[in-house]
C-alpha cells in the first residue's frame, strides 16, 4: 500500500526557505501514470495547491507561488522535495504531500495523501 | 483562472440525504473529484472522475456533473460523515492547473 510521509522543520524564520521532504513507500515516483505534488492548508482555511511534477519532466506550479517554489524528485531515495523561499507568516500552514493519478490531460486527481505536517513561520 | 464555488455549510438530519454543490463555468465539460476531510486529518478521495468511487468508499457516496454544477450526494447521512468536503478539477487550459473549491462543512444535526 502506498504511503507518503512528510518531514522537515516545524518552525521557519521569516525570509528564510521552507524545505519539506516527502518520502514515498509502497510505490515508485518513476513511471508516467502519476504526478507527485504538494498541497497546503492554512489554519482554519481551505486547500491550496502548491505544485506538481512527473518523472517525465513535467512540472506545474501555482502561479501565485511560482516565483518562490520548487518541487523536484530524487529517484535514488524515492523522495521528492518542496522548497519555498522568502517565507512570511502567510505561509504558515499544514503541508501535505500527495500522489496524483492521471488518466489524460484533463483528468487528474489526488488519490493518496500524506498525513501532513504543520510548518509555522515565526521569528 | 478557473474558479470553483461551494456553499460554506450544509446541515442535514442523520438518515437524510445531503447534497453538496460545486459551481463552475461549464464545469460539466471537466472531470470533477471530491475529497472528505475530517478535523485534524488529511483529505481522503471519495469520488473521482465525476462519479467513480475508490475502493472502500461506501455506495452512499455518489456524484454527478452537468452544466455549471457538480454535486456530491451522501445518502443516509451518518454522524461519521461530518467533515469538510472539497471539489477539485485539473484545468489544463490555464497556469492554475489544480483548482480546489472553497470547501463545504457538512453537519449532521
Amino acid at each position: 500500500q502506498l504511503h507518503l510521509q512528510e518531514s522537515g522543520p516545524g518552525l521557519v524564520k521569516p525570509s528564510e526557505t521552507l524545505s519539506l521532504t516527502c518520502t514515498v513507500s509502497g510505490g515508485s515516483i518513476t513511471g508516467n501514470t502519476y504526478y507527485w505534488g504538494c498541497v497546503r492548508q492554512p489554519p482554519g482555511k481551505g486547500l491550496e495547491w502548491i505544485g506538481s511534477f512527473s518523472h517525465s519532466g513535467s512540472t506545474y506550479y501555482n502561479p501565485s507561488l511560482k516565483s518562490r517554489v520548487s518541487i523536484s524528485g530524487d529517484t535514488t531515495k524515492n523522495q521528492f522535495s518542496l522548497k519555498l523561499s522568502s517565507v512570511t507568516a502567510a505561509d504558515t500552514a499544514v503541508y501535505y504531500c500527495a500522489r496524483l493519478s492521471r488518466l489524460d490531460s484533463g483528468r487528474v486527481w489526488f488519490d493518496t495523501w500524506g498525513q501532513g505536517t504543520l510548518v509555522t513561520v515565526s521569528s | 483562472s478557473y474558479v470553483l464555488t461551494q456553499t460554506p455549510s450544509v446541515s442535514v438530519a442523520p438518515g437524510q440525504t445531503a447534497r453538496i454543490n460545486c459551481g463552475g463555468n461549464n464545469i460539466g465539460s471537466k472531470s470533477v473529484h471530491w475529497y472528505q476531510q475530517k478535523p485534524g486529518q488529511a483529505p481522503v478521495l471519495v469520488v473521482y472522475d465525476d462519479s467513480a468511487r475508490p475502493s472502500g468508499i461506501p455506495e452512499r457516496f455518489s456524484a454527478s456533473n452537468s452544466g455549471n454544477t457538480a454535486t456530491l450526494t451522501i445518502s443516509r447521512v451518518e454522524a461519521g460523515d461530518e467533515a469538510d468536503y472539497y471539489c477539485q478539477v485539473w484545468d489544463s487550459s490555464s497556469d492554475q492547473h489544480v483548482v480546489f473549491g472553497g470547501g463545504t462543512q457538512l453537519t449532521a444535526l
